[in-house]
């Protein structure tokens, strides 16, 4: 069975501070990853995926992950954190053969300290 | 390219009534699924469906149901609604179905049950 555990469902950091979000797998058969952002009263939008292809990943908006299978980990950085960046991330896993079911952690809200 | 359209974005009901939610996916995107998201369960996959037919199910009770039509916009259909039911529903739409796709999700209907 696939899972997501996001630690901290609250974090905050002053601008163009280092933004970090955990995100832990677990997962019986090699993953997909996914990252998403979804700004308030919206829906969720794609920032990164990890497919097998490379295991450090640049999404948009200047924001990476990187897979470390000995840790079972895809957290989530950017170097120097804007405003903008305020919103709820979710990390996100699904299996291989599964179809689209994605299993879907409980969410980070990040706050941007001016 | 047009995005992810769900109609209607919000929705009062009353429990015991039944409710019909639209999802138009992206133009050539054959895959919708369906998620529902509140507060307390976060993040959770209802079903999927492929060239009409449902690929995946989520584990929810039988009043939830889906169904695609051959332009791929999908329906779901929630009867005898209960107050719990209340949430963001959200749909998703993909090229294909496998789990390395990545799913482009709609702004989500808003569904408070009174």
């Amino acid at each position: 069975a696939q899972s997501v555990t996001q630690l901290g469902s609250h974090v905050s950091v002053s601008e163009g501070a280092l933004v970090l979000l955990r995100c832990n797998y677990s997962s019986s058969v090699p993953p997909y990853l996914f990252w998403y952002v979804q700004y308030p009263n919206q829906g969720l939008q794609l920032l990164l995926k990890y497919t097998s292809a490379a295991t450090l990943v640049k999404g948009i908006n200047g924001f990476e992950a990187e897979f470390k299978k000995s840790e079972t980990s895809f957290h989530l950085t950017k170097p120097s954190a804007h405003m903008s960046d305020a919103a709820e991330y979710f990390c996100a896993v699904s299996d291989q053969v599964g179809g689209n079911q994605f299993y879907f952690g409980t969410g980070t809200s990040l706050t941007v300290i001016p | 390219k047009a995005g992810v359209t769900q109609t209607p974005r919000y929705l009062i009901k009353t429990r015991g009534q039944q409710v019909t939610l639209s999802c138009s996916p992206i133009s050539g995107h054959r895959s919708v699924s369906w998620y529902q998201q509140t507060p307390g369960q976060g993040l959770q996959f209802l079903f999927e469906y492929f060239s009409e037919t449902q690929r995946n199910k989520g584990n929810f009770p039988g009043r939830f149901s889906g169904r695609q039509f051959s332009n791929s916009r999908s329906e779901m259909n929630v009867s005898t609604l209960e107050l719990g039911d209340s949430a963001l529903y959200l749909c998703a739409s993909s090229v294909g179905t496998g789990g390395q796709e990545t799913q482009y999700f709609g702004p989500g209907t808003r569904l408070l049950v009174l």
